[in-house]
Formats: C-alpha cells, structure tokens, sequence
C-alpha cells in the first residue's frame, strides 16, 4: 500500500544551523502538504506544493517537490528556538496520507 | 473566521468503559471533517472521515465508531476502552473542494487505566 516516509525521524541541531527534512512516497502524489506540531500542540498547517518542481519559501524555510511529484522536502535556514517541533508532510496518492514525521530540537 | 473545537482536552477513563469525544466547527459550511489518534511520539494515525452527515468512512479496523449527526459535529465513541486506546486524539475539518489543507483541533489527550 502506500506509505509516506520522512527521514530522519530525530534532528537535533545547534541553534543557527540549518535543517532539512526529506519525505518520500512510494506512489506519485497529487499534492504535498507540510504541517508543523509543537510539543504537546496540534498539527498547524503551513504550506501546500501541487506543481512538479515546485519551489516556495517562508522566511526560513524553504519547501521542494519533487520533479516526478513522489518527494519533496523542507529546509529550515539559521535554525532558531522557535522551530522546535515535529514536521509532518502530507499527500495524496491513492489516499491521503500523513508522513510519519521529523522531531526537531534546537539547541541554545 | 473558521474555528474548530474539542472536548474534553484530557481524560482518564478505566478499562472497559465508554469513550465520546465530540468536535464542532464554526465558520463553515458542509467541511470534510477527521478523526486521527496520535501515540506519544509519533505520527498521525488516520481513523476516520467524513464527507457529509451520515457518511462515515473507517480507515482502521478498531475498537473505535464515529458518527456525523449534523453538519457541524463529528463524535468518536466506543463501548469498552481498551488499553492501547491511549493517545492524542485530534478532529480536523478541510474544505470539501479537491484536496484541501486541514486544520486541527486542540485535541483529546486520553488515557486509559
């Protein structure tokens, strides 16, 4: 069946480093989606790529899909306290599926 | 605005007794509405969905029923809690046009002893 993976599932980063986390489907997805949960928090959403080789950023982050729509990924620049949460991405491909997620923890 | 809600944030219930969780959302008409359980320090598990009053969709085989009474209002109940009931329970609702962004509520932290 289908199955979206993130990697890595743990990052721990100094504060002002960079970060990137990378999803993978196993089927070609229609869309992609990337949601942020702090801890103990819900899942907020933040952005959504549909376009082959898309592109968008957010101030520090940066969101890719990729050229054949089965990855995408989401790079933090300058890491800061604030980022530390839990960074799902999400798609539609036969269903719609949630990855299964990269904790971040960012160290002063 | 659109706003989404949950109750009980937190609940400790007993083995073997009943669970309902209930969400209502404002602000819109006819959403798709969700059901996901979380386990601690991990990703969303999808249970249910529905796209209008009525119609349920069951992703997992469980312990586990949901219903849509109205529009607004979606309830996740069961007859006996079991252990691994445990988790963060969280409803979303998206827009019902094509494959739309969801947003989450507060959630339901329960714990089954």
């Amino acid at each position: 069946g289908q199955q979206v993976m993130q990697i890595p599932q743990y990052q721990h980063v100094q504060e002002g480093e960079d970060f990137t986390t990378y999803c993978n489907s196993s089927t070609t997805l229609s869309n992609i989606q990337w949601y942020k949960q702090r801890p103990g928090g819900h899942p907020v959403f933040l952005i959504q790529l549909v376009k082959s080789g898309e592109v968008k950023k957010q101030k520090r982050l940066t969101f890719q899909f990729g050229e054949a729509k089965k990855n995408s990924s989401l790079h933090i620049t300058a890491t800061q306290t604030t980022d530390v949460g839990t960074y799902f991405c999400a798609g539609k491909g036969n269903q719609f599926y949630f990855g299964t997620g990269t904790s971040l923890t960012v160290i002063p | 605005s659109q706003t989404i809600h949950q109750w009980p944030a937190t609940l400790v219930q007993p083995v073997g007794s009943p669970l309902s969780l209930e969400c209502t959302v404002e602000g819109t008409s006819n959403p798709n509405l969700y059901w996901y359980r979380q386990a601690a320090g991990r990703g969303l598990q999808l249970l249910f969905y529905s796209v209008g009053i009525g119609q349920i969709s069951s992703e997992v085989p469980q312990n586990l029923s949901a219903s849509r009474p109205q529009d607004r209002q979606f309830i996740l109940s069961s007859k006996k809690l079991l252990l691994s009931d445990s988790g963060f329970y969280l409803c979303a609702w998206s827009g019902a046009v094509r494959v739309r962004e969801q947003y989450f509520g507060p959630g339901t932290r329960l714990t089954v002893t």
